[in-house]
């Protein structure tokens, strides 16, 4: 059965500086797709950034990227100079290309110190 | 309009009580869900409606009822809910999944469910 894995219950980053969240995941498949979602205190969850398995290039979402390494089934998420409105819960999340079901992380709280 | 809107945003209901939470989206967008997310945990999927009809119900009890009366309205009927019920219901819609397709979903706000 597939999993994703996000083994930081937490982080915490200085403001304007970078961070990078851990996803992992394991498939024995090869069509699939990869997600980051953000959900702040508020709790309205929110697409960050999407990958495709097939694309070899990491998305890039404005000051959200992707270190996507397929053969070692990682998935990792850099928010480069941080905000205060980044603060939030992100799940990293895993669907197969033809399935409805999004298979997701158990979360990673992102605390941003001003 | 890529909106997924809920209400009511919060809902507080004895275990006697029988109250609906209402979802919709004018995406059209034919996948259509339910979740239940806890606090600090993701979210469990309940149910996926695909063009208007129950195509995955994750063994949920007979308490919660959906019904998805169009392709932009879904409904979630709550009767004789227990306090361990409560929690943030999420709605969210996608494209009809296929190969090749990604499948992402857009969720709305939520309600904010509490059992006494």
């Amino acid at each position: 059965a597939q999993t994703v894995t996000q083994s930081q219950p937490e982080m915490s980053v200085q403001e304007a500086e970078t961070v990078t969240l851990s996803c992992t995941y394991d498939t024995s498949e090869s069509d699939y797709y990869l997600f980051w979602y953000k959900q702040p205190p508020s709790r309205q969850m929110i697409l960050v950034i999407r990958q495709e398995a097939y694309k070899q290039q990491n998305a890039t979402e404005n000051r959200f990227s992707v270190n996507f390494q397929k053969a070692a089934k990682s998935f990792s998420l850099k928010i480069s100079d941080s905000q205060l409105g980044d603060a939030a819960m992100y799940f990293c999340a895993y669907c197969e290309g033809s399935n409805y079901q999004l298979i997701w992380g158990a979360g990673t709280k992102l605390i941003i110190k001003p | 309009d890529t909106e997924v809107t809920q209400t009511p945003k919060h809902l507080v209901m004895g275990m006697t009580n029988k109250k609906s939470l209402k979802c919709e989206q004018h995406m059209g967008h034919r996948a259509m869900y339910w979740y239940k997310q806890k606090a600090k945990k993701p979210p469990e999927l309940m149910f996926v409606y695909s063009y208007e009809k129950l195509s995955i119900n994750e063994s949920v009890p007979s308490r919660f009822s959906p019904e998805c009366p169009n392709s932009s309205l879904l409904n979630l009927h709550l009767h004789a809910l227990q306090p361990e019920d409560s929690a943030l219901y999420l709605c969210a819609s996608s494209q009809e999944g296929a190969s090749g397709l990604y499948n992402e979903q857009f969720f709305g706000p939520g309600t904010r469910l509490t059992v006494l």
